[in-house]
Parts: structure tokens; C-alpha cells; sequence
């Protein structure tokens, strides 16, 4: 299935560097998401972007900055991580239609980026 | 109480047993809920959707009940490729409302 592409695929990188997660959907949807998911831990909700506007920040920090040109791409910009932000960052898409999100809504998962800081 | 709880398991079935899993949510204003499967160090893939009492798709059967506030997975006749973890998400309205669960990990063996 390639509804929904991540890349890189795997990434190691040190406290110091700065590296972009890319996301893609082909699906037509109106929104993307980006979530952290640890060991034993629920997916966590990083950001929410609707027709290229963010509408949700759930309080992640600064080093961690989005960005969503268009509908169909989504980044995540990180710069100066620390050990435990490593996990598998992961992308979703759902159709999304404004005002309010449908309870219907139905999220597609990318492959996920599996992202270790040292 | 945790808005979404699952079991985590391990579930380890015989092939061709049924299995199931329950999933509570504390939210009473819950209106939809899903089922996904997540293979080892895979993306999570949406089994099942649920709106009203339940939902059938081939061997498995997702059960919702709205008094007790659960659902519930069945997977009947467990094949070795049903081996993986299963997240329970529920959707109280609108993007900012949906939860998931940890997960609960099924081992089917041979």
C-alpha cells in the first residue's frame, strides 16, 4: 500500500544535528498528522494540520517543528533531540472536513520513521 | 481511569481457537471506534470500524457495548498471521478526541 510515504525509514542522529521526517499522502485527504510512539506507550498526538493549517499542538517541544506546505506533504523539522525523544514517528492522513472533524474520520498510518538519538 | 484500556496481553492461542479482547473508554459522549492491527515495528492498519453496535468482517467481529462502555474484538479460527498487536481507538468528536489505547498482543502458535 502506498497511500500514505515516510522517509527516511530509520534514522540515527546526534543531539546536535538537524534532520527533516517527510510525509506524503495520496489519498486526497485534508488532514495530516504526526505522532510519537515509545515502547509501551499509546500513540502520542504531536500536531494536527487541516488545509495546511495547524490546528492542534499538543504542547511539544520547541525542537520539534512542523510544517505543511501543501495537503498532501507534511514535515517535521528536528533540531537538538535528546536520548528519549527517540521512537517511530508516525504519519497519518484522514479526510478531515472543517468545521469539525466528522466521528467517522478514519486515519491512514505511513510506514513510520524509526528515529534513534545518541 | 485511563481514557482508553486495553489488556496488554500476551494472548497466546492455539491455531483455529477464537480469541477476543475487550476495550473500555471512560468517555460516555464516545461516538465511534476502531480497530487497528500493528505489526512488529510496522505503522498501525485499520481492521474495523464501529458506529453503532458492531461490525462483521469474515472472522472477525467487534462488539460494542454502550452500557458498559467497552468493545470487544473476536477473531475466530486464529491463523499465525493474526499474531500482532491490536490498538483500540475511540473518537469522542472530532480530531482532537481521538484516543488510543496500548494496545493488547496476540501470539498465535502453532
Amino acid at each position: 500500500e502506498t497511500g500514505v510515504t515516510q522517509t527516511p525509514r530509520h534514522l540515527v542522529m546526534g543531539m546536535t544535528n538537524k534532520k527533516s521526517l517527510k510525509c506524503e499522502q495520496h489519498l486526497g485527504h485534508n488532514a495530516m498528522y504526526w505522532y510519537k510512539q515509545s515502547a509501551k506507550k499509546p500513540l502520542e498526538l504531536m500536531f494536527v494540520y487541516s488545509l495546511e493549517e495547524r490546528v492542534e499542538n499538543n504542547s511539544v517541544p520547541s525542537r520539534f517543528s512542523p510544517e505543511c506546505p501543501n495537503s498532501s506533504h507534511l514535515f517535521l523539522h528536528l533540531h537538538t533531540l535528546q536520548p528519549e525523544d527517540s521512537a517511530l514517528y508516525l504519519c497519518a492522513s484522514s479526510q478531515g472536513d472543517l468545521p469539525l472533524f466528522d466521528y467517522t474520520d478514519t486515519q491512514y498510518f505511513g510506514p513510520g520513521t524509526r528515529l534513534t538519538v545518541l | 481511569r485511563k481514557e482508553v484500556e486495553q489488556d496488554p496481553g500476551p494472548f497466546n492461542v492455539p491455531e483455529g481457537a477464537t480469541v477476543a479482547f475487550n476495550c473500555t473508554y471512560s468517555n460516555s459522549a464516545s461516538q465511534s471506534f476502531f480497530w487497528y492491527r500493528q505489526d512488529c515495528r510496522k505503522e498501525p492498519k485499520l481492521l474495523m470500524s464501529v458506529y453503532s453496535s458492531g461490525n462483521e468482517d469474515g472472522r472477525f467481529t467487534a462488539q460494542l457495548n454502550r452500557a458498559s462502555q467497552y468493545i470487544s474484538l473476536l477473531i475466530r479460527d486464529s491463523k499465525l498471521s493474526d499474531s500482532a498487536t491490536y490498538l483500540c481507538v475511540v473518537n469522542s468528536g472530532g480530531y482532537q478526541k481521538v484516543t488510543f489505547g496500548t494496545g493488547t498482543k496476540l501470539q498465535v502458535i502453532p
